[in-house]
């Protein structure tokens, strides 16, 4: 198994442009949530999904986009990068349908930078 | 307001001494509470995750403690290694649904 795999590692956007993180995984997990950190931060939650077909809002979630089409895969879109974007971003996935009574396995990360 | 403080920010120590790292919560309602230990440059990793009911849990090196009456736990790490430089982070899930609340972690760099 590959575990949760996030593409691409790094990114470097301009202000305005799209794009979106790729996170993928492998587990048959139903549970998939992105975070950022920040320097000096602990991770915030951006958006989470309990199962295929559904989203929610997490702590942060303006500027972000998901959407849920597949029980493995679960893209992060930025619809217009701004510098308060730049970020390191993790997707986390879990075995149950929610987060807390299990144990959550992150991907390496995606390291964005908005100029 | 849900919270999760560690101490210390930092810290510095030798190969093969011990150390103990800290955390404060004040989260309700409890559900369970987690150590991650995150290198850089890569995703959290989990080290222990302790219920209510759980005071004391080890996974190898590393042996971590709750105090559910204090809101308190702590991580010891004994016969420290290089390897084990790395940022703790403390996260504790409140009640039944989404929340995990993340410390921001302590920074262990481990010298020869």
């Amino acid at each position: 198994n590959a575990g949760v795999t996030q593409t691409p590692k790094f990114q470097v956007l301009k202000t305005g442009q799209s794009m979106t993180l790729q996170c993928a995984q492998d587990m048959n997990h139903e549970y998939m949530s992105w975070y950022r950190q920040d320097p000096g931060m602990g991770l915030r939650l951006i958006h989470y999904s309990v199962g295929a077909g559904i989203t929610d809002q997490g702590e942060v979630p303006n500027g972000y986009n998901v959407s849920r089409s597949t029980t493995e895969d679960f893209p992060l879109r930025l619809l217009s990068a701004a510098p308060s974007q730049t970020s390191v971003y993790f997707c986390a996935s879990t075995p149950a349908r929610h987060i807390t009574y299990t144990e959550a396995f992150f991907g390496q990360g995606t390291r964005l930078t908005v100029v | 307001k849900n919270q999760v403080e560690q101490s210390p920010q930092s810290l510095i120590i030798l190969e093969g001494k011990n150390c103990t790292l800290q955390c404060n919560y004040t989260v309700s309602p409890f559900s369970n509470l987690r150590w991650y230990k995150q290198d850089t440059g890569r995703g959290p990793v989990s080290l222990t995750i302790m219920t209510f009911s759980e005071n004391t849990k080890s996974n190898g090196r590393y042996t971590a403690t709750l105090d559910a009456d204090t809101k308190q736990s702590s991580l010891h790490i004994t016969a420290s290694q290089l390897s084990d430089s790395a940022s703790y982070i403390c996260v504790v899930s409140a009640g039944a649904g989404t929340a995990l609340i993340f410390g921001k972690g302590t920074t262990l760099s481990v010298s020869s």
